[in-house]
């Protein structure tokens, strides 16, 4: 099945730096987004980046596309200790008429005070 | 607004048992989803619905049945519980089956299956 795959599985910085987070995926897409799980939680939507957009910034996150890869990474500049949570990436398929997003694995961030 | 609400929170199995996890959003959301969540594994779609009376099969709807009689409720049943699906299950909606919406989350139903 088409799914996206993060990388780094596990991501360890100290408040302050930017944390840089991978997203490859198999096969064309309409979107993909951004979220973000905190431990024991349920995910909560970051952002989302279309097929024909190349970039889009949220406040501190900036989300990166390059269709041509299958890739797109996510970018957290001046990270708090607060961020310190898993991050996924969810893509569609061209082909399907259905919606049905498809999760990578996730990138395990902590953020040291 | 509630969001996406699930119960229960916690549940424990013995293998054979049947149990229904409850998911209701207040939303009036079409689009409803079942997702097992497992380490190492990512989210895996179990069932979707594209609305009230629809209902399709995701990657892993082996074990797990769904039905969408209402908008709002959209319950994941569970026929003979296996040790297997021990897992954390999310419930999610969004406006419409389109992904370009944002899909909200419920705050997940711990199952351990003994």
């Amino acid at each position: 099945s088409q799914q996206g795959e993060e990388d780094p599985q596990a991501l360890s910085i100290q408040e302050g730096e930017n944390a840089t987070m991978n997203c490859s995926y198999k096969t064309s897409i309409n979107n993909l987004q951004w979220y973000r799980q905190n431990s024991g939680r349920g995910l909560v939507h970051l952002i989302l980046i279309r097929s024909n957009e190349r970039e889009k910034h949220s406040g501190r996150l900036r989300v990166t596309l390059d269709t041509s890869k299958k890739s797109s990474s996510l970018l957290i500049t001046a990270s708090r200790a607060a961020d310190t949570a898993s991050y996924f990436c969810a893509t569609d398929a061209v082909s399907s008429n259905t919606g049905k997003l498809i999760f990578g694995q996730g990138t395990t961030l902590q953020v040291k005070p | 607004n509630a969001g996406v609400t699930q119960t229960p929170k916690f549940q424990v199995l013995k293998t054979g048992q049947s149990m229904t996890l409850q998911c209701a959003q207040d939303m009036n959301h079409e689009y409803m989803s079942w997702y097992r969540q497992d380490p190492g594994m990512g989210l895996r779609l179990i069932h979707y619905s594209v609305g009230a009376g629809i209902t399709d099969q995701g990657e892993v709807p082996n074990g797990y049945n769904v039905s969408r009689s209402t908008t709002e409720d959209f319950p994941l049943r569970l026929l003979s519980a296996a040790p297997s699906q021990t897992s954390v299950y999310f419930c999610a909606s969004s406006y419409s089956w389109d992904s370009g919406n944002t899909i909200y989350f419920g705050e997940g139903s711990w199952l351990t299956v003994v």
